[in-house]
């Protein structure tokens, strides 16, 4: 059992500047979520898909951020013109289809550090 | 809204020793509760949940957990710890409010470091 990828593990870069990450869930998982955590904080809910749909966003995912699963597997989160204030680890997440109370599987992360 | 409180940033005990690590919850509905932990450089491990049913759950690694309605609590309990249970503990409370299509986003608390020391 594989589980959840995420790539790149580490993403440093300059303010401005736009960055894609990426996170391949568990395979038979038809739910995916992203998250964001930043030092001496717990996880914040971003964005989740059902297979390919986008059904929530928080309003923490403001228009520089873009997120996509197009064919219901891997999704990429694209943040644009990153600013300092998105330093942060973003966790990607998957959870089987049937009960809502299913427990996600976490990637590693990617940690982002805008410079 | 839902929210989730882990009053102490760090709980310290003695390999062997009972430890507790405090969550409280605050939910409009019935709680759906989780643990997870995460290890540095590692992405967050389930440990257990409460859903329904008995109010002491085990999950993972000896790791037990009380659900107590009247006092908002779902504390994470391990009766003889161990060094390698050193990490940090998050909380978490299923949020029921918008979340279409049945998924279970999480409000997760700010996190308890736990340090086992020899």
């Amino acid at each position: 059992d594989t589980g959840v990828s995420q790539d790149p593990r580490h993403k440093i870069t300059k303010r401005g500047q736009n960055v894609t990450f990426r996170c391949d869930p568990i395979s038979e998982h038809n739910r995916l979520y992203w998250y964001r955590q930043t030092l001496g904080q717990g996880p914040e809910f971003l964005t989740y898909f059902q297979n390919e749909a986008q059904l929530e966003k928080s309003r923490l995912l403001s228009d520089r951020f873009s997120a996509e699963r197009p064919k219901g597997s891997f999704s990429t989160l694209e943040i644009q013109r990153t600013e300092q204030g998105d330093s942060a680890m973003y966790l990607c997440a998957s959870s089987r289809p049937g009960l809502a109370t299913n427990e996600q599987f976490f990637g590693p992360g990617t940690r982002l550090t805008v410079l | 809204a839902q929210s989730v409180a882990q009053p102490e940033d760090q709980v310290n005990v003695a390999e062997g020793n009972p430890l507790t690590v405090k969550c409280t919850y605050s939910v409009s509905g019935n709680p759906y509760l989780f643990w997870y932990v995460q290890y540095p450089n590692r992405g967050l491990q389930f440990l257990l949940k409460y859903i329904t049913g008995d109010n002491l759950v085990k999950g993972s690694y000896g790791f037990e957990a009380e659900f107590n309605k009247s006092q908002t609590s779902f504390h994470l309990k391990k009766p003889s710890a161990l060094v390698s249970d050193s990490a940090l503990y998050f909380c978490a409370v299923r949020d029921l409010k918008g979340l279409t299509g049945g998924g279970n986003k999480l409000t997760f608390g700010t996190g308890t470091q736990l340090k086992v020391e020899l």
